[in-house]
């Protein structure tokens, strides 16, 4: 079974550059989560879409942004790059909602690595 | 707000040692809790969970219990190998969102 996958594995841009990243959820999964993992820091929740609908948002700008398509596949996209956003973006999927259900797991990519200069 | 804190590392130690990583949480809610491993140039791996108060979730080894009355969840292993060797964060799970701590990082040597 393949698990999450995202693309680009890595890639560098420039400030003031857009970047879209990739994220294709476990077979089945419905819902996909984006975090940012910083250099030497625990994962930052951004985005929570479930059926194609954003169901949570963490303390991002509106440079940040995400959707969903109907195959549950999901994009982030990050707008006006700035060097602090270089940074581990991690996808996760997870079957249901991820709330506090019991049993809910999430299940994470290997991620994107954004650097940017 | 919802916060996890997490012994600070590296925490080193000689394969077969005992394992201990402390981790303590603040909630609005009842969250679930885990433990998450990460090995270099990987994403984060399930270790385990639990659910509610008294649980114990365990994995490869790896234990820990909820303890609602000291807002912990402490990572333990009885006997640690090379294999080991990776960042730790503990996580709760409250309002669809995880909240991470910052990782502790295991070096195991032999």
């Amino acid at each position: 079974d393949a698990g999450v996958t995202q693309s680009p594995t890595h890639l560098i841009k420039t400030r003031g550059q857009h970047v879209t990243l990739r994220c294709s959820p476990i077979s089945g999964h419905k819902s996909v989560s984006w975090y940012q993992q910083v250099l030497g820091q625990g994962p930052q929740f951004i985005f929570q879409y479930y059926e194609k609908e954003e169901r949570g948002r963490g303390n991002f700008p509106d440079r940040f942004s995400a959707r969903q398509f109907p195959n549950y596949s999901s994009e982030l996209n990050v707008n006006a790059l700035l060097l602090g956003d270089s940074a581990l973006y991690l996808c996760a999927s997870s079957l249901a909602y991820l709330a506090s259900a019991v049993g809910t797991e999430a299940f994470f990519g290997q991620g994107t690595r954004l650097t940017v200069v | 707000g919802n916060s996890v804190t997490q012994m600070e590392g590296p925490v080193t130690l000689s394969e077969e040692a005992f394992l201990t990583i402390n981790c303590t949480y603040t909630a609005t809610g009842y969250p679930s809790l885990f433990w998450y491993v990460q090995y270099p140039g990987e994403g984060l791996q399930l270790l385990l969970k639990a659910t509610k108060a008294d649980d114990k979730g365990s994995n490869k080894g790896f234990e820990a219990t909820y303890r609602k009355e000291t807002t912990s969840f402490h990572l333990e292993k009885g006997s640690v190998q090379v294999s080991d060797s990776a960042v730790y964060f503990c996580a709760l799970l409250l309002a669809s969102k995880l909240t991470f701590g910052t990782g502790t990082r295991l070096q195991v040597t032999l």
